[in-house]
């Protein structure tokens, strides 16, 4: 099993709003990752977890604000966004140490802020 | 700072060419370097995956290579057909986890 599920698919909120993107893995992968995609651009890295320990932030804005309850599990919470957040967002997972690190992608969750 | 190009940006052939997508990096210390295709408002599926001590990785009609010390990939499609039209993205990875997108080659196959 490759996969990687996203939750919802599709998403629209308005800017007072709050809701929540879910990711799950059964891989057993220990490094998760969120990446936010606008049309026609390459996925832009926002945020890394390693062991449920989040190691990488690109200097995302708070308004995101990523969650690990577990090791199978990535949440991503959404308070306050604006319309230029409207986007697809990307879930991937990858194992961690040695050995092949191929990263798995989700179908994303297309978000449209309103 | 790591950069990935990825040349040409897009590419119009017939059908039945054998074609050949670029992908350049400016670090050279990367853990691995993978080729993604994605189609239109899709997520990403993996094609290969080269780790940084490999030369070169087959599925089908796809070969990758990596030249790791001029910071080089290729991604090599052999015999293209119209369900091949899709973007393909490299990504490299570093010691760190984090995986960089080069920009993408938009494909389109005509019939």
């Amino acid at each position: 099993d490759t996969e990687v599920t996203q939750t919802p698919k599709h998403l629209v909120m308005g800017m007072t709003n709050k809701k929540s993107l879910k990711c799950e893995q059964h891989m057993g992968h220990r490094a998760m990752y969120w990446y936010k995609q606008k049309a026609k651009k390459p996925p832009e890295l926002m945020f890394v977890y390693s062991y449920e320990k989040l190691s990488i932030n690109e200097s995302v804005p708070s308004r995101f604000s990523p969650e690990c309850p577990n090791s199978s599990l990535l949440n991503l919470h959404l308070h306050a966004l604006q319309p230029e957040d409207s986007a697809l967002y990307l879930c991937a997972s990858s194992p961690r140490g040695e050995g092949p690190t191929e990263a798995f992608f989700g179908q994303g969750t297309r978000l449209t802020v309103v | 700072k790591q950069e990935v190009t990825q040349i040409p940006a897009a590419l119009s052939v017939p059908e039945g060419e054998n074609l050949v997508l670029n992908c350049s990096f400016t670090d050279s210390a990367i853990y691995n370097l993978q080729w993604f295709r994605q189609d239109p408002g899709k997520g990403l599926t993996s094609l290969l995956l080269i780790q940084s001590s490999q030369r070169e990785q087959t599925s089908g009609r796809l070969n990758a290579s990596l030249d790791k010390s001029s910071g080089r990939s290729t991604l090599y499609i052999a015999a293209s057909q119209p369900g091949d039209s899709a973007t393909y993205l490299c990504a490299v990875m570093d010691s760190s986890y984090k995986l960089i997108f080069g920009s993408g080659t938009r494909l389109l196959v005509r019939p």
